[in-house]
């Protein structure tokens, strides 16, 4: 079965950090993007970054407003991708989602088709 | 930054009834749209991608079609399920993109 487990979510000060984990079981992790999707309470999906598989020469690519802030990174023999979230603000207080991409097509990044339950990440003094 | 734009908001229906929720962005995403559904409390599930292909076990009553700007997504006849949020993405341009969502409610 193809599933994804985050981890890593908590309660943070503002200006803390925090490094969130999404561990993959069921499929090829290397061949695919991996996603980390946000969603603040009450609001809509945002996307938050992506690293690429190995198609994609394991390329990253963020969201402006956590540029320089986050990163992304992936440990493939451990099928885990992580978010470090540092300078967290009150507005980055969302649940984030961990995303595989489909197996669709060769261009880009496909839509995500399998996501974990998410991990609540609570920015407050 | 390619803007999704959603519409209505919110929709209420019952049961039974067909309905269609558009997707309009701001610039051409050629057929690079996909479409979810998400209950509360639940992550989103993958309805439909490039448009107009339903995803592994989505019902066929679900549907997608459009093309560059303005896209749709059609339930032919609402189960009680069915009732969620819906959101569009996109994925021709970084960054990706997600509509604000449509709101399905029960009338």
């Amino acid at each position: 079965e193809v599933q994804l487990l985050e981890s890593g979510g908590g309660l943070v000060q503002p200006g803390g950090s925090l490094r969130l984990s999404c561990a993959a079981s069921g499929f090829t992790f290397t061949t695919y993007a991996m996603t980390w999707v946000r969603q603040a309470p009450g609001k809509g999906l945002e996307w938050v970054s992506t690293i690429t598989g190995s198609r994609g020469g394991y390329s990253t690519h963020f969201a402006d407003f956590v540029k320089g802030r986050f990163t992304i990174s992936r440990d493939n023999p451990q099928n885990t991708v992580y978010l470090q979230m540092n300078s967290l603000r009150a507005e980055d207080m969302a649940v984030y989602f961990c995303a595989k991409e489909g197996d669709y097509t060769q261009l880009g990044v496909n839509a995500f088709d399998i996501w974990g339950q998410g991990t609540m990440v609570t920015v407050s003094s | 930054e390619i803007v999704l734009t959603q519409s209505p908001a919110t929709l209420s229906l019952s049961p039974g009834e067909r309905v269609t929720l558009s997707c309009r962005a701001s610039q051409s995403v050629i057929t690079y749209l996909a479409w979810y559904q998400q209950k509360p409390g639940q992550a989103p599930r993958l309805l439909i991608y490039d448009a107009s292909n339903r995803a592994t076990g989505i019902p066929a009553r679900f549907s997608g079609s459009g093309s560059g700007t303005d896209f749709t997504l059609t339930i032919s006849s609402l189960e009680p399920e069915d009732f969620a949020f819906y959101y569009c993405q996109q994925r021709r341009d970084w960054p990706i993109t997600f509509g604000q969502g449509t709101r399905l409610e029960i009338k």
